[in-house]
């Protein structure tokens, strides 16, 4: 049980696309989802949280205008990262928890490598 | 701020030995913790999570919880070169999974 599905795996296009990625749950309704960037050689970095049906919470320093997070269901969160650039390029990966987070382990998503030309 | 931290390494053992992997939190009102390993290029895969203080052992996995000293661990017996991985701690509270930047553990054939 607690699969969750990332898609695309792989994604490469022009500078000024806008890259929607999306992240399911697929045996369980997760409330809350995470999103997290991480660039070769480096530790994960939570960009934000997403809850169903309310506005994700961004960490500091993400431009939310810049990844738009929508929790429209209690199984899918998208991220779409607009407009993007060559320093958008990275390994995108989410997670999702059964109920909230606390005491819940996150499980991931297999992650989605965007390269940006 | 919360902070989790792990040793970089890389950290070597023999296929066969023990490999122990050691993490250290700041936020004492952490209540759960988790082991993750990630191959590189891959996403991270949850190993084992443990709440209460002592040990909890799954398989060839043990983890080590001492909340009076704020730490914890990862015992990994009879190392095989598959577990070679980065391996991640990360702590929870009232707050998204505070990650450790990770331990790259190389098991030698």
């Amino acid at each position: 049980g607690a699969v969750v599905s990332q898609h695309p795996s792989w994604v490469i296009c022009k500078s000024g696309t806008s890259v929607k990625i999306e992240c399911r749950s697929l045996d369980f309704q997760a409330t809350t989802m995470f999103w997290y960037r991480q660039f070769p050689k480096q530790s994960l970095m939570l960009m934000a949280t997403s809850n169903e049906g309310s506005k994700a919470t961004y960490e500091q320093g993400v431009e939310k205008d810049k990844f738009l997070i929508n929790h429209a269901s209690l199984t899918l969160s998208t991220l779409t990262v607009t407009s993007a650039h060559p320093e958008d390029s990275s390994f995108y990966i989410c997670s999702a928890t059964r109920q909230g987070w606390t005491d819940q382990p996150q499980h991931f998503g297999d992650g989605t490598r965007l390269s940006i030309l | 701020q919360k902070e989790v931290e792990q040793n970089s390494g890389p950290l070597s053992v023999p296929e066969g030995a023990i490999a122990s992997l050691n993490c250290t939190y700041s936020d004492r009102g952490s209540q759960s913790f988790f082991w993750y390993r990630q191959y590189s290029g891959k996403s991270p895969e949850l190993i084992m999570f443990i709440y209460s203080n002592g040990d909890k052992e799954d398989g060839r996995f043990t983890a080590q919880l001492n909340k009076a000293s704020q730490y914890v661990s990862l015992l990994i017996r009879d190392s095989q070169p598959s577990d070679s991985a980065t391996y991640l701690c990360a702590s929870s509270g009232n707050t998204p999974l505070v990650f450790g930047k990770g331990t790259r553990l190389s098991v030698i054939a």
